[in-house]
């Protein structure tokens, strides 16, 4: 079946340090790639999506890029800041225009170091 | 403006029991998600209401799982009879707009012992 890999499964940088992670898509129909933040003790948190006619979008610190041709999107966290520490999840649509779902990576647990 | 809120957060059941898990979903969001972590792995698709008719429950592991959505409202999600395997965290998520810009819930701890 469809699924996403993401990597790497944790990651420690130190705080002010910039912060990658990477995913791979498997259904060359996907067209919607969200990034969602998972705080302690809370529910998963939408931070960027990016659609697949844009190649990268930023906001703030935060950018993410997408290849289209090697079916991979990558998430850059710039200046990390304590407050970064999460366990972040890569998504993609699966279904192609009559996709109804996103499917989830594996998750990163990034640890910002003082 | 009220989250998605889930009920309850953790529970501990002995295996061949029944649980029932709680979502209500932001008011006026007429998709509904349900996913499920297991420990280090994927947040795994469940299935997806649209209102109160099922969309999608391609995700349902076995017909242990039951769904259902009220009146389009609140959904719950049976496990009848819980097996060991079904331990995992259950997230609800809920959008107005299908499967983008979901919203989720803290999750359901689930531990079948």
């Amino acid at each position: 079946g469809e699924n996403v890999e993401q990597h790497p499964s944790t990651l420690s940088v130190q705080e002010g340090d910039s912060a990658v992670i990477k995913c791979t898509y498997s259904d060359s129909a996907s067209n919607y790639f969200p990034w969602y933040k998972q705080e302690l003790g809370k529910g998963p948190q939408l931070i960027i999506d990016i659609r697949s006619n844009v190649g990268e979008k930023k906001d703030q610190r935060i950018a993410v890029t997408l290849n289209k041709t090697a079916k991979h999107f990558s998430l850059h966290i710039t200046e990390t800041q304590p407050e970064d520490s999460a366990v972040y999840f890569c998504a993609a649509s699966i279904g192609g225009s009559s996709a109804s779902k996103i499917i989830f990576g594996s998750g990163t647990r990034l640890s910002i170091r003082p | 403006e009220a989250g998605v809120t889930q009920f309850p957060s953790h529970s501990v059941i002995e295996k061949g029991q029944t649980v029932t898990l709680r979502c209500d979903p932001i008011s006026g969001h007429d998709n509904l998600y349900w996913y499920r972590r297991v420990m280090g792995k994927e947040i795994k698709f469940l299935l997806h209401f649209v209102k109160e008719s099922k969309q999608d429950e391609s995700g349902m592991p076995n017909n242990r799982f039951l769904a259902e959505r009220t009146g389009g409202t609140y959904s719950t999600l049976k496990v009848q009879p819980a097996e060991l395997e079904d331990s995992g965290v259950y997230f609800c998520a809920s959008s107005q707009g299908g499967y983008e810009k979901l919203f989720f819930g803290s999750g359901t701890q689930l531990s079948v012992l």
